[in-house]
């Protein structure tokens, strides 16, 4: 059973530029969320993703915008990066079932300038 | 309002001891509760959930819930230089159908010496 995996690790940009991140779920798992970790601070949830669309939404500007695919797959794009964006960005995903635990992937540290 | 609070630490205790972490959240309509460990720049990883008041015991963890007080807590026993991290205490509010949403406490920063 393969586990979350996230890529790049690690991505530096440029103020205004624009970004996205991808995640691969878990084996048979078909949610997805996305969540921003600031330094110093816990996880905040951006929006998750269930059977190709969006069906959950944290207090995150429209900049922020996500895809699901049929293979459960999921992008994270931001739009006109600003400095305040620089974060570790982590996807978890989920069977969708009451209860049923988040596994985070690895994470993108992504570091705009 | 933070809906997720945790003594931000640092928290330090001697090797061999017992850690405790505590935690306090705001909605009383949260009904599920993780521990997550997360290591300097690394990703949260799970190591406790629990949904009914009392205690669950896992290894050297015991997670404990009470609902009327709207607290839980994470102890650590025969604390291990290892265990040093940043503990991250989450609260799910979901119901069937809606958005699995976590919401975080800033974490509790444990350094566990030798």
């Amino acid at each position: 059973e393969t586990g979350v995996t996230q890529s790049p690790t690690h991505l530096i940009k440029t103020r205004g530029q624009q970004v996205t991140l991808r995640c691969s779920s878990q084996s048979g798992h078909n949610t997805v969320s996305w969540y921003q970790q600031a330094l110093g601070q816990g996880p905040q949830f951006i929006f998750q993703y269930y059977r190709e669309e969006e069906n959950g939404r944290g207090n995150f500007p429209p900049r922020f915008s996500g895809l699901q695919f049929p293979n459960y797959s999921s992008e994270l794009n931001v739009n006109a990066l600003e400095l305040d964006d620089s974060a570790l960005y982590l996807c978890a995903s989920s069977s969708g079932k009451h209860n049923s635990p988040l596994h985070f992937g690895n994470g993108t540290r992504l570091t705009v300038t | 309002q933070k809906e997720v609070e945790q003594n931000s630490g640092p928290l330090s205790v001697p090797e061999g001891a017992i850690a405790s972490l505590n935690c306090t959240y705001s909605d009383r309509g949260s009904q599920s509760f993780f521990w997550y460990r997360q290591y300097s720049g690394k990703s949260p990883e799970l190591i406790m959930s629990i949904y009914s008041n009392g205690d669950k015991e896992d290894g050297r963890f015991t997670a404990q819930l009470n609902k009327a007080s709207q607290y839980v807590s994470l102890l650590i026993r025969d604390s291990q230089p290892s265990d040093s991290a940043t503990y991250l205490c989450a609260v799910e509010i979901g119901s069937s159908g809606s958005a699995r949403q976590l919401t975080f406490g800033s974490g509790t920063q444990l350094t566990v010496l030798p």
